[in-house]
Parts: structure tokens; C-alpha cells; sequence
């Protein structure tokens, strides 16, 4: 079985440009989440789905930072006008159900100059 | 909201002896999940245990955890140490108020030869 998926592995950024993040979840599972995960802290929670729905994106900062999954599979993470402080790992992961078990993929690591 | 607490940043210990990784957390739920996930250098985080039961002994590769609602702890334990245990720890739970996943900060764990 596939795990989960990310694309791009690594992306070098200016300050102010703009990036997408693309994250294909474990075939079946409905719940999609997006973590951050600056260098040596833990993942943070920016957003999560349940198929399309968001079901919280209260910590993704949403000036700069969108997420969709318009069919419940794919998601794509977007910052528009990146900041020095977006740099970091963002990393998917995908769950059967609420409460059990995240599978991530391996990451994207994102540095802003 | 909830919350975990990992005191320990960096743990070093030599190969063989043992080693206990703490984790404590904050809920104001009682349904709750727990779970320790390891992350090797350049990879994704992977889950090593899951409990959701109090006072049950929960194994996996040699290392163990028991869930003490009591006491609000799930500490991460192992009998004898191996070099390939060097890694990053991180407890996490998933309360039933969200069901998202929270992380601590992480133990970055050193066995020494």
C-alpha cells in the first residue's frame, strides 16, 4: 500500500514569493491533516480536512496561508508571500477516522532567503 | 486547550543500559488517545505505540508505555537501549474535544556506543 505522498521535496524561496505544496493522503483515508514543523521544534497543526471540509484552520494564518481538498483526496497547501519565518518542514498526514492512528509523508522543507 | 509537555530536550544514554523518555499532558477531555511517534534524521515521523486505555502496558520494538490518567502521564520506556534508537521522540495526544493530533516538543535521544 502507497504511503502518503508530498511534492515538492524541497523548495528555496525569496522573501514574497509565493509556493504550493501538494500532498496525496493514503488511498481510503478521509482526514487529511497539514503540519509545520520548524527546525528542532514538533509538528504544529495549520489545518485539517474531513474529505472536503475544513474542520479546523483556526492556527493556519490565513493572510498568507490557504489549504483546499475540493475532492476529498488530494490537498494542496499554498503560502502566497512568503515570509523568512514560513521556513520549515511542512508535513501531510492522513487517518482513517478521527483519533487514530497519522501516517505523514516525508515532507516538504521549505527555506525562505 | 490541550497540551503536552516533554521535559527532557536531549537525552543521552549508553548502548544497553536503559532509558525513560517523560511525557505528561493537560485535558480537560476524558475519551483520549495517546501515542509516541519516532522521527529518524530526514524522514517523517512514524508512530511507535498507541493507547487509549488506562494502565495498560502497551509494546512495541522493545520499547513500552502505560497511560496513567492518574497521574497524566504516558512515559516512553525501554530496557536496553540500542544504537539504532537514536532518534527524535515526540508524545502526542488526541483528546476527544478536536481529535487533532497535539505534539510536544520533542526528546532527541542519543545512544552512545
Amino acid at each position: 500500500e502507497a504511503g502518503v505522498t508530498q511534492s515538492p521535496r524541497y523548495a528555496v524561496l525569496q522573501e514574497g514569493q509565493a509556493v504550493s505544496f501538494w500532498c496525496d493522503p493514503i488511498s481510503g483515508h478521509d482526514t487529511l491533516y497539514w503540519y509545520q514543523q520548524p527546525r528542532d521544534q514538533g509538528p504544529q497543526l495549520l489545518v485539517y480536512f474531513r474529505d472536503e471540509a475544513v474542520i479546523d484552520n483556526s492556527q493556519l494564518p490565513s493572510d498568507r496561508f490557504s489549504a483546499v481538498r475540493p475532492k476529498g483526496t488530494n490537498s494542496t497547501l499554498k503560502i502566497q508571500s512568503a515570509k523568512q519565518g514560513d521556513t520549515a518542514t511542512y508535513l501531510c498526514a492522513s487517518s482513517l477516522g478521527a483519533g487514530n492512528t497519522l501516517y505523514f509523508g516525508e515532507g516538504s522543507r521549505l527555506i525562505v532567503v | 486547550g490541550d497540551s503536552v509537555t516533554q521535559t527532557e530536550g536531549l537525552v543521552t544514554v549508553t548502548e544497553g543500559l536503559p532509558v525513560k523518555l517523560n511525557c505528561t499532558y493537560q485535558t480537560t477531555y476524558l475519551t483520549i488517545a495517546f501515542f509516541w511517534y519516532v522521527q529518524y534524521l530526514n524522514e517523517a515521523p512514524q508512530v511507535l505505540l498507541k493507547s487509549s486505555t488506562d494502565n495498560k502496558r502497551t509494546e512495541h520494538q522493545g520499547f513500552h508505555a502505560t497511560l496513567h490518567k492518574s497521574s497524566s502521564s504516558f512515559h516512553l520506556q525501554k530496557s536496553s537501549a540500542q544504537l539504532s534508537d537514536s532518534a527524535l521522540y515526540y508524545c502526542a495526544l488526541a483528546s476527544s474535544g478536536s481529535w487533532q493530533l497535539i505534539f510536544g516538543s520533542g526528546t532527541q535521544l542519543t545512544v552512545m556506543p
